[in-house]
């Protein structure tokens, strides 16, 4: 069946230093793959989409990587801030479906 | 910038009573997705709306229905309501077309609590 794993530990970093998030798929063909942040209580917003064809995107602080082979994304935050601390979800379209597939999320604390 | 709007935020209901949530997508937008997230779960998909018409089933319990209206307007009917229903129930929307059409914007949620 498919599955989308994600470290479900959380995930504690120093702030200033890089927060690395690991994405792994099973059984997906994707596209692409799709990088949320989710603050408790509120609704998932999107950071990054990256296509199968892409090997890695940034934005501002963020970067992410997809290497279709390894069937894994990684997810960077840079120069990581006290801010930047919430859960982090992986999110495919898989099956035919038309909604979004979630992996369990990585909760991160970046720690002053 | 106009953001997905969902209401009510909260809802108390009893078991086996109705609940009808509501979500007003972004302006332009004709697709909507609705969620619903338990206690430390991640979203799941129950189902979506294509200019008015739907466009894919999830996880949705017999029980629910959904709709689309002529504004791009959805509602989420819940019936026979049970404890395990409780949970955040989001929205979300997008603009099919659009260059970064598979983005979903995902409105604050409704949280509901089943006595």
């Amino acid at each position: 069946s498919q599955k989308i794993e994600q470290n479900s530990e959380a995930l504690n970093i120093q702030e200033g230093k890089t927060a690395t998030l690991t994405c792994n798929y099973t059984n997906y063909s994707p596209a692409y793959l799709q990088w949320y942040r989710q603050d408790p209580g509120r609704g998932p917003v999107f950071l990054l989409l990256i296509r199968e064809n892409e090997k890695e995107k940034r934005k501002e602080r963020l970067k992410v990587t997809f290497d279709t082979t390894l069937k894994q994304s990684l997810f960077h935050i840079t120069a990581s801030q006290p801010a930047d601390s919430a859960t982090y979800l992986c999110a495919l379209l898989g099956g035919g479906a038309d909604g979004l597939t979630f992996g369990k999320g990585t909760h991160l604390i970046i720690q002053p | 910038a106009a953001g997905v709007i969902q209401s009510p935020r909260h809802l108390i209901k009893e078991k086996r009573e109705t609940a009808t949530l509501k979500c007003y997508p972004i302006p332009r937008h004709d697709t909507v997705y609705w969620y619903q997230q338990g206690p430390g779960q991640d979203p799941q998909f129950l189902i979506s709306f294509y200019e008015k018409m739907q466009s894919d089933k999830g996880s949705i319990p017999d029980r629910f229905s959904a709709q689309q209206f002529s504004d791009y307007h959805s509602e989420l009917n819940m019936s026979s309501l049970e404890l395990g229903d409780s949970a955040l129930y989001f929205c979300a929307s997008r603009r099919m077309g659009r260059t970064e059409k598979e983005t979903q914007y995902f409105g604050p949620g409704t949280r509901l609590l089943v006595l």
